[in-house]
């Protein structure tokens, strides 16, 4: 079935500074979404980036599908970021796998 | 608003006991989720359905079951709850399709004791 692996598992920054998170997927994907989940929060949706480039505020997602993976770019990076960002696959069965995500910690 | 619920959002029951988790949607979408969420686990899908009475186990269906009688609401059921079904529980819906995004509830976080 189809895996999902992110990386970095962390990453730890200065606030200003830009991240640059990575998603690669093992199967065909007809849709991808980046997650944003505060500790202890519900998953927010960011991006929705099957292929292509989009772009929303600070945020930037590239995703190659013939190379079966996505990455999420972070701007100037503000305290407020810090938590997991998660990556999801779907597939034509609407089923949808999660990485395990990337834990963004924005020191001030 | 677009907006999916859960009730209850924190709940301790003892094993043994049966738990009713519910989840509601005001947006039509005719898919919808529960995940659980584990420490080092990430989200595992419990069940997935497609419509009313149209339910599909998804990787990890044993000791749960769901009903599905109206399209804006998913309730997960727990017969005799157990000690390694503690977690955070989430609810997702989505519109049925190849690009679908799907859209979270606030989750539920069960401790049985």
């Amino acid at each position: 079935g189809q895996q999902v692996q992110q990386s970095p598992a962390s990453l730890v920054l200065q606030e200003g500074e830009n991240a640059e998170l990575q998603c690669n997927f093992s199967s065909t994907a007809t849709q991808l979404q980046w997650f944003y989940q505060s500790p202890g929060g519900s998953l927010v949706s960011l991006l929705s980036n099957p292929s292509g480039t989009k772009h929303t505020g600070r945020l930037t997602s590239t995703t190659v599908t013939k190379e079966r993976r996505s990455s999420l770019h972070i701007s100037s990076s503000q305290t407020t970021d810090s938590g997991t960002y998660l990556c999801a696959i779907s597939s034509n069965t609407n089923k949808v796998v999660f990485g395990t995500g990337t834990r963004l910690q924005v020191l001030p | 608003d677009m907006k999916v619920t859960q009730m209850p959002r924190y709940l301790i029951k003892r094993m043994g006991e049966n738990v009713l988790l519910e989840c509601g949607q005001d947006m039509s979408h005719e898919t919808m989720y529960w995940y659980r969420q584990d420490p080092g686990l990430g989200l595992q899908l419990i069940y997935i359905s497609y419509d009313v009475d149209s339910n599909s186990e998804g990787d990890i269906p044993k000791g749960y079951r769901v009903s599905r009688k109206k399209r804006e609401h998913f309730s997960l059921i727990l017969d005799s709850a157990k000690t390694n079904q503690t977690s955070v529980y989430f609810c997702a819906s989505s519109l049925t399709g190849t690009y679908a995004e799907q859209f979270f509830g606030p989750g539920t976080r069960l401790t049985v004791l």
